[in-house]
């Protein structure tokens, strides 16, 4: 039973087109998080959001727009996709935020994204 | 200067030997330290987790934190085949902003029969 779930596991699509990755936890965690590596293996975050609402927003494109349904869900929608968009992209949960709060979080498999 | 700093290898040992795997930082407010096991083409996942200086000692593996020369450290003992993989840092505040880590560019670890 998978914790982390993001799907689907591989997206190989072309420039211009537009693709959602769709991210489940099933951990009742609050936060959830988007994360991007790129070939060097560099992880780095995108976005977060705590029980729906946006807490981290770093400096990506805005063809990116994260959406959550639900504290459960957290999708990614990224809009005339490009070249440089080819990467691997992780969707993560931590229990909570804030004051003390020990940040663990949980990966899911990874969304390997390739545009042509 | 990035807030971490991780060699990124590749690092190749025969079985057995004893790995150790290190991070510099550079932001002092940084209080919890984890280390984060990567295979490949899967997910990290949390391996070492510690608060503020010292060490933690889980079987083979060892994290150690030196605060004062903000220095991060895992070793592992008696290394195996199956501990081949990317081994990242990562880093975070207490109190506010303590849901964002910091992750070093990752340690790639050969463990060789």
């Amino acid at each position: 039973d998978t914790a982390v779930s993001q799907t689907p596991k591989y997206l190989v699509t072309q420039m211009g087109n537009d693709k959602s990755i769709k991210c489940e936890q099933n951990l009742g965690h609050d936060t959830m998080y988007w994360y991007k590596q790129d070939s060097k293996k560099f992880l780095k975050i995108m976005f977060s959001y705590n029980n729906k609402e946006l807490i981290i927003n770093e400096t990506v494109p805005n063809r990116f727009s994260p959406k959550s349904p639900d504290k459960a869900h957290l999708n990614l929608h990224i809009n005339s996709l490009e070249l440089g968009d080819s990467a691997v992209y992780f969707c993560a949960s931590s229990q909570k935020t804030g004051m003390g709060a020990k940040n663990i979080q949980y990966f899911g498999a990874g969304t390997r994204l390739s545009v042509l | 200067q990035k807030e971490v700093e991780q060699d990124p290898g590749p690092l190749s040992v025969p079985e057995g030997a004893i790995v150790s795997l290190n991070c510099t930082y550079s932001n002092s407010a940084f209080q919890y330290f984890m280390w984060y096991r990567q295979y490949s083409r899967k997910g990290p996942e949390l391996l070492m987790y510690t608060y503020s200086s010292g060490n933690k000692e889980d079987g083979r593996f060892t994290a150690q934190v030196d605060k004062s020369s903000k220095y991060i450290s895992l070793f592992i003992r008696d290394s195996q085949p199956s501990d081949s993989a990317t081994y990242l840092c990562a880093t975070s505040y207490s109190g506010a902003g303590s849901y964002q880590l910091t992750f070093g560019k990752g340690t790639k670890l050969s463990v060789i029969p």
